[in-house]
């Protein structure tokens, strides 16, 4: 049951340039959406959220944009930074309790 | 900063018998929630927690699952008879909202082996 998928498994980005990490959804129901960053042998650390009445949100260094037509959601990072190299999740839900993880992508900035 | 703490970070066990993991969610938040991410596969939702009683669950939270919140600080997920299956990292997460603006606050995990 793939509600959201992330169909890169890996990304590779010199520093400082922009990491762009996209995330596809079949429910359009899903009106919350999130992205989170994983490292090794931690839990998911929060990044940045958007609901589905915007299409973009920004926080610092991170903005995500929500295509709710396409089902499509992005995150971005400008710029990119060897620190920033982790496993990025993004999730989904309808009601605030059950989010649906995609597969993650690895991103690796290279200094 | 706040976190959210689970014990242990690695279970081992036989198949067949019952494990408590262990969560501490952060003290002001009211909904809690258990996931999983079987290695090499997404996190996956468990079941969700608020006002003392479950108010979403999964089909992978079958009978043999269980939560409780003995008491004001803690939140356990209880396996009754472990299957090589649910060998898994369980993650406990916890939020102030229902609809969580900042996201839900992860903990690092449990690494559960069943053998």
């Amino acid at each position: 049951d793939q509600q959201v998928k992330q169909n890169s498994p890996s990304l590779s980005v010199q520093e400082g340039r922009i990491s762009i990490l996209n995330c596809d959804y079949t429910n359009s129901m899903f009106d919350y959406f999130l992205w989170y960053k994983k490292y090794p042998a931690e839990g998911p650390t929060f990044l940045i959220s958007i609901s589905s009445i915007k299409d973009k949100n920004e926080d610092g260094r991170f903005t995500v944009f929500l295509n709710k037509s396409a089902k499509h959601l992005s995150l971005h990072i400008v710029p990119s930074q060897p620190g920033d190299s982790a496993v990025y999740f993004c999730a989904a839900s309808n009601t605030g309790n059950q989010f649906y993880f995609g597969t993650g992508t690895s991103l690796t900035v290279i200094p | 900063e706040p976190e959210v703490t689970q014990t242990p970070s690695h279970q081992v066990t036989q198949m067949g018998q019952e494990v408590i993991l262990r969560c501490v969610p952060i003290s002001n938040h009211l909904y809690f929630y258990w996931y999983r991410q079987i290695l090499g596969q997404k996190v996956e939702f468990l079941v969700s927690f608020y006002n003392n009683e479950i108010s979403e669950k999964s089909e992978i939270f079958d009978d043999q699952f269980s939560v409780e919140r003995p008491d004001g600080s803690n939140f356990t997920l209880k396996i009754r008879s472990t299957k090589l299956e649910d060998s898994a990292m369980y993650f406990c997460a916890s939020s102030a909202d229902r609809i969580p603006n900042y996201g839900y606050t992860f903990g690092s995990g449990t690494r559960l082996t069943v053998v």
